[in-house]
């Protein structure tokens, strides 16, 4: 079982749609990570987070540390945020970051 | 500011060949990582640079995988001989190292490496 997991792999939206995104992790972590990546692979980092909420325009992350699950939000979706979400969480010391599968959210017009 | 740096962007080479991959991190960037992403798959790390010693590299190949950064700037990451397992997208990151446990790592653009 890997240490993080993502849910759903795929997402499939039509614009204006409220999308959510979920996240799992089994270890005790000091931070958990969202990245997009979009074709071509570049990544950037969204939020980083240890605890409650975070908002950044249209995105909004959660994290709940006693259930080990975050949720990253879209709100108002838009066909440029068609991407790969990555979840990551690090346990501090090295900073090492464990990655999730991703999860490829299509956004369609 | 300049973001990571890598080069090339594209590789193509037969199976048993050598290859070798160059990162720039962000200027004043410690920390430097070189990640391999397979297709379907998260990032898994290789090694982790602290200036220019390593941190972590237990997830690297040490039989065909090599990676050096000797100024504690820039770092080449080498495989020979490569093997068809090895066609991924290498990425490199690099964090400031404000607070341990928790950095923002900045990623660059990736090296896309098939291996045929």
């Amino acid at each position: 079982k890997n240490e993080v997991e993502q849910s759903p792999q795929n997402l499939t939206a039509q614009e204006g749609e409220f999308i959510t995104i979920n996240c799992s992790y089994s270890v005790g972590i000091s931070a958990l990570h969202w990245l997009q990546q979009h074709p071509g692979g570049g990544i950037v980092s969204l939020f980083m987070l240890s605890s409650g909420k975070k908002k950044h325009g249209r995105l909004i992350a959660t994290i709940n540390i006693q259930e080990k699950h975050s949720s990253l939000h879209i709100t108002a979706s838009h066909p440029r945020d068609s991407a790969v979400y990555i979840c990551a969480v690090s346990r501090g010391g090295s900073e090492k970051l464990v990655f999730g599968k991703g999860t490829k959210l299509t956004v369609n017009p | 500011e300049a973001g990571v740096a890598q080069s090339p962007r594209y590789k193509i080479i037969e199976k048993r060949q050598s290859v070798a991959f160059w990162c720039n991190p962000i200027s004043g960037h410690a920390t430097l990582y070189w990640y391999q992403q397979i297709l379907g798959q998260g990032p898994k790390l290789l090694i982790q640079f602290q200036n220019n010693g390593v941190v972590d590299d237990s997830q690297l190949p040490k039989d065909r995988f090599s990676a050096e950064r000797l100024k504690g700037v820039d770092s080449t990451l080498k495989i020979q001989p490569a093997k068809l397992e090895d066609s991924a997208v290498y990425l490199c990151a690099s964090s400031y190292l404000l607070e341990q446990g928790r950095e923002t790592q900045y990623f660059g653009p990736g090296t896309r490496l098939l291996v045929l």
